[in-house]
């Protein structure tokens, strides 16, 4: 595997469900990222970790958990998710916070 | 004011000419600024990085960057119908990326 990596591809999950993304980078970076994009809507920053530790959290609902166990992996956990839920979430990564991203190929999620 | 502006478009460009993308920001202390394309459906795919100001050429893709007039441009000679995506500008300020919302390029066969 080379990139950013990301599994499920798609996802489809009623209100009451629990699940999770899973992100892994292979580039050797530092800082990773969990976007969500909705149709024909502009990239929303949801979480930004560096060296495992979070750094950013832009008003995300509770309903969204990330976790970071280590440098090269990102997960985020859903559970009590709504249908304005449904969205492309994107995960990305960088050498350091601010330098250049590199995204995986997205989540397409669809909450029911 | 935006902290990142691009024209939502679409841009329609003939196939063969240059398509030129604008993107203007707020923060004149940002320090880098990228270029990404983002075809439907997919993910955004990084295409150039720039740092100073100037022209900076990758194949037939050039950015250029004002931080004077605080602009950062794209142009995109010998167009192909490939290049047809969203393009996305986005600039560092404060070690915080910022994204603008794309340009939808189209370019006509």
């Amino acid at each position: 595997e080379t990139g950013v990596t990301q599994t499920p591809r798609h996802l489809v999950m009623g209100m009451t469900n629990k699940k999770s993304l899973k992100c892994e980078q292979h580039l050797g970076h530092n800082a990773m990222y969990w976007y969500k994009q909705s149709a024909k809507k502009p990239l929303e920053l949801m979480f930004v970790y560096s060296l495992e530790e979070r750094v950013e959290n832009n008003s995300v609902p509770s309903r969204f958990s990330p976790e970071c166990p280590n440098s090269s992996h990102l997960f985020l956990h859903l559970h009590t998710l709504q249908p304005e839920d449904s969205a492309l979430y994107l995960c990305a990564s960088s050498p350091g916070v601010g330098y250049e991203q590199y995204f995986g190929p997205g989540t397409r999620l669809t909450v029911t | 004011q935006k902290e990142v502006e691009q024209n939502s478009g679409p841009l329609s460009v003939p196939e063969g000419a240059i398509a030129s993308l604008n993107c203007t920001y707020s923060d004149r202390g940002s320090q880098s600024f990228f270029w990404y394309r983002q075809y439907s459906g997919k993910s955004p795919e990084l295409i150039m990085s720039i740092y100073s100001n100037g022209d900076k050429e990758d194949g037939r893709f050039t950015a250029q960057l004002n931080k004077a007039s605080q602009y950062v441009s794209l142009l995109i000679r010998d167009s192909q119908p490939s290049d047809s995506a969203t393009y996305l500008c986005a600039v560092n300020r404060d070690d915080k990326i910022i994204f603008g919302k794309g340009t939808r390029l189209h370019i006509l066969p």
